[in-house]
């Protein structure tokens, strides 16, 4: 699987939208990309996932760049409940996922 | 609420010992994955079964075991106790094993070797 590069940590403020980056330079042509939460120690949460065209549901839009090098998760309206860990997770059309470090997003009111 | 049921939720017991841990996945989903959580090393994949059958092997260690059943809960046994096992115990299900979708994970077994 591709590896993927996420900022260690970021604050947003309650109310505003929360966009959290990843970077997934050697992402190939198969590879879709996956959001996922944990919340405290609770078991993570799928967010949203994407091939090549931007997504959204009711919880968040995945931004993807064109070269699919990129890809954005925007969390819209961010409130103090969104607070987690958020991994940005590479996989292919196979078994697993294989989570990172991700990114502790932290929501200020 | 995903669905996906572990039992036990916390347990704890000394080195050298077995335990198992026991997942039910959601109704009608045929893939079980079973992952490690520990302090230091974030979430590790171990095994993968998907309708009864042995689909994909992570990290596990050679004192752990699993095994999907036809009713296709599964149950990870972890033999032969150290400290460095501690850690949460997370299934996950998902409707098939080898498509782009989501896994659904369980809250979790937290495990304390003493």
């Amino acid at each position: 699987d591709a590896k993927t590069t996420q900022p260690t940590s970021m604050d947003c403020a309650e109310g505003r939208a929360a966009n959290l980056p990843c970077n997934h330079s050697t992402i190939s042509g198969n590879e879709y990309v996956y959001w996922y939460r944990q919340i405290h120690s609770q078991g993570p949460q799928y967010i949203i996932h994407g091939l090549k065209n931007n997504e959204t549901n009711e919880m968040a839009s995945l931004i993807i760049t064109e070269d699919r090098k990129s890809s954005t998760l925007i969390l819209p309206h961010a409130t103090l409940r969104d607070t987690a860990v958020y991994y940005c997770i590479v996989r292919q059309n196979d078994y697993k996922l294989s989570f990172g470090a991700g990114t502790t997003v932290t929501v200020r009111a | 609420d995903s669905g996906v049921t572990q039992t036990p939720k916390h347990l704890i017991t000394a080195t050298g010992q077995r335990v198992t841990l026991r997942c039910s996945p959601r109704s009608g989903d045929l893939s079980v994955y079973w992952y490690q959580q520990s302090l230091d090393q974030g979430l590790q994949f171990l095994i993968q079964y998907y309708n009864g059958e042995e689909r994909a092997k992570g990290n596990i260690l050679e004192r752990f075991s699993a095994q999907q059943f036809p009713d296709l809960h599964s149950e990870l046994n972890l033999s032969s106790l150290e400290l460095g096992d501690s850690a949460l115990y997370f299934c996950a299900s998902s409707v098939t094993g080898a498509s782009a979708g989501e896994l659904f994970f369980g809250e979790g077994s937290r495990l304390t070797v003493l």
